[in-house]
C-alpha cells in the first residue's frame, strides 16, 4: 500500500517568512508532485520530478522552488511566503515505469500565511 | 494545450436518483483519463481510469473521443457518494478540472 506523508497538516506563517513543506513516498516512485488545491481552481501543477535532482516547472512555478536530493523526498520551499500563498498543498507521486500514471496523494498541508 | 472542463462546481442529486458527472477535454493525441474523489476528510485518491474500463463503487466512464467527452455516473446515488470529484487528464503530468462537489440528498 503506498504511502504518501506530508511534515504538516496546518501550518501557518508570517508574511516574508521562508516556508518549507515536506513530503515522503516509501514506494520508490521515481515521480512526485507538488499542487496547491483552492476552491474554484482545482489542482493547479507547482513543481514535478522525474528523479533525484531533476525538476520541471508546472503551471504555477512563481514564488516557490523544490528540492529533491533522494528518491523518496521532495520538498516545497516558499522562499518568501505571501498572503496569496495561503492554500492548501497537495503532495503525489507516481511511477509510469512500474506501468501506472496513477497518481498517490498525500493527506495536505494547509498553509495560513498572515 | 490540454485542458479539462468541468462544467458544474455543484451538483445536488437524490439519494437512489441517477448521477451525471460532466468532464470535457481537449487534447492532442490519445488522451488517458481518470476520476479522482476526495471524501471528506480523506485524501484524494483515484477512482477509475478510462483504459481499465472498469466499475468502481457503481460509478462508470466512457470515454467519447467525438465529443472530447469522459462523464461520470452512476444509477442509483448513495449517501457515501458525497464528495469532490476531479476529472484529470494526461500521462506523466496530469490536468485537473476544477472538480465538482456533489452532495447526496438523503
Amino acid at each position: 500500500d503506498v504511502k504518501v506523508t506530508q511534515s504538516s497538516r496546518y501550518l501557518v506563517k508570517r508574511t516574508g517568512e521562508k516556508v518549507f513543506l515536506e513530503c515522503v513516498q516509501d514506494m520508490d516512485h521515481e515521480n512526485m508532485f507538488w499542487y496547491r488545491q483552492d476552491p474554484g481552481l482545482g489542482l493547479r501543477l507547482i513543481y514535478f520530478s522525474y528523479d533525484v535532482k531533476m525538476k520541471e516547472k508546472g503551471d504555477i512555478p512563481e514564488g516557490y522552488s523544490v528540492s529533491r536530493e533522494k528518491k523518496e523526498r521532495f520538498s516545497l520551499i516558499l522562499e518568501s511566503a505571501s498572503t496569496n500563498q495561503t492554500s492548501m498543498y497537495l503532495c503525489a507521486s507516481s511511477s509510469p515505469g512500474q506501468g501506472s500514471y496513477e497518481q498517490y496523494f498525500g493527506p495536505g498541508t494547509r498553509l495560513t500565511v498572515t | 494545450a490540454q485542458r479539462v472542463t468541468q462544467p458544474e462546481k455543484l451538483l445536488s442529486v437524490f439519494k437512489g436518483a441517477p448521477v451525471e458527472l460532466k468532464c470535457n477535454y481537449s487534447y492532442s493525441g490519445s488522451p488517458e483519463l481518470f476520476w479522482y474523489v476526495q471524501y471528506s476528510r480523506q485524501r484524494l485518491q483515484l477512482l477509475l481510469r478510462h483504459i481499465s474500463r472498469e466499475s468502481i463503487k457503481g460509478f462508470t466512464a466512457d470515454l467519447n473521443k467525438g465529443e472530447t467527452s469522459f462523464h461520470l455516473k452512476k444509477p442509483f446515488a448513495q449517501e457515501e457518494d458525497s464528495a469532490m470529484y476531479y476529472c484529470a487528464l494526461g500521462r506523466e503530468k496530469l490536468t485537473f478540472g476544477t472538480g465538482t462537489r456533489l452532495t447526496i440528498i438523503p
